[in-house]
């Protein structure tokens, strides 16, 4: 059960877009459905963002998004904004029954 | 309110127990499945295992197969976690999670605040 594996940080100025990758292997990321990104503040919880790879919750902006290429999601974070600053993390659905994280990204916005 | 409120985290020796316990309340616990996910000091976060809404399936992450057990009481809306033969690499913040639904969406759409667990002599 290896984690998926995401960059260790990335940065973005307020107003520019980012994209945080997740990549695995065809026994989860790139053979299911079931990919989906959580936020963490400092201290908090993780906060769901995206679900089955793109759908989004109810409550979460639109500037958030996601997709997939083969083992390898994405999460789009546009419009960056000073209150996006946070530790982003994707999970998916591995064989046998297992969800898998990745080893998260902390994104800074200058 | 919907909300998931974790107890039972403390310190504890190398090789004892401690029983976890998620209180829920707000939603019809018995509809939907629930994990429990922890996160080590510093560290990103570690799935641990999860419970069907009806209690029928149960799944672990390696590192706790057979140490760990997770169960839950439908009538109480209340998830426990079992944790035998403690390691010193088991301490860490464990949150409850609620699953997207039954127990087979694979998503996590309700967490509570955490339990800290530290092990240690």
């Amino acid at each position: 059960q290896s984690a998926l594996t995401q960059p260790a940080s990335v940065s973005g100025s307020p107003g520019q877009s980012i994209t945080i990758s997740c990549t695995g292997t065809r026994s989860d990321v790139g053979g299911y459905h079931y990919v989906s990104w959580y936020q963490q503040h400092p201290g908090k919880a993780p906060k769901l963002l995206i679900y089955y790879v793109s759908d989004r919750p109810s409550g979460v902006s639109n500037r958030f998004s996601g997709s997939k290429s083969g083992n390898t999601a994405s999460l789009t974070i546009s419009g960056l904004q000073a209150e996006d600053e946070a530790d982003y993390y994707c999970s998916s659905y591995s064989t046998i029954s297992t969800l898998l994280f990745g080893g998260g990204t902390k994104l800074t916005v200058l | 309110q919907v909300q998931l409120v974790e107890s039972g985290g403390g310190v504890v020796q190398p090789g004892r127990s401690l029983r976890l316990s998620c209180a829920a309340s707000g939603f019809t616990f018995s509809n939907y499945g629930m994990n429990w996910v922890r996160q080590a000091p510093g560290k990103g976060l570690e799935w641990v295992a999860v419970i069907w809404s009806d209690g029928s399936n149960k799944y672990y992450a390696d590192s706790v197969k057979g140490r760990f057990t997770i169960s839950r009481d439908n009538s109480n809306n209340t998830l426990y976690l079992q944790m035998n033969s403690l390691r010193a690499e088991d301490t860490a913040v464990f949150y409850c999670a609620r699953d997207g639904h039954g127990g087979n969406s694979w998503y996590l759409d309700l967490w509570g605040r955490g339990t800290l667990v530290t092990v240690s002599s």
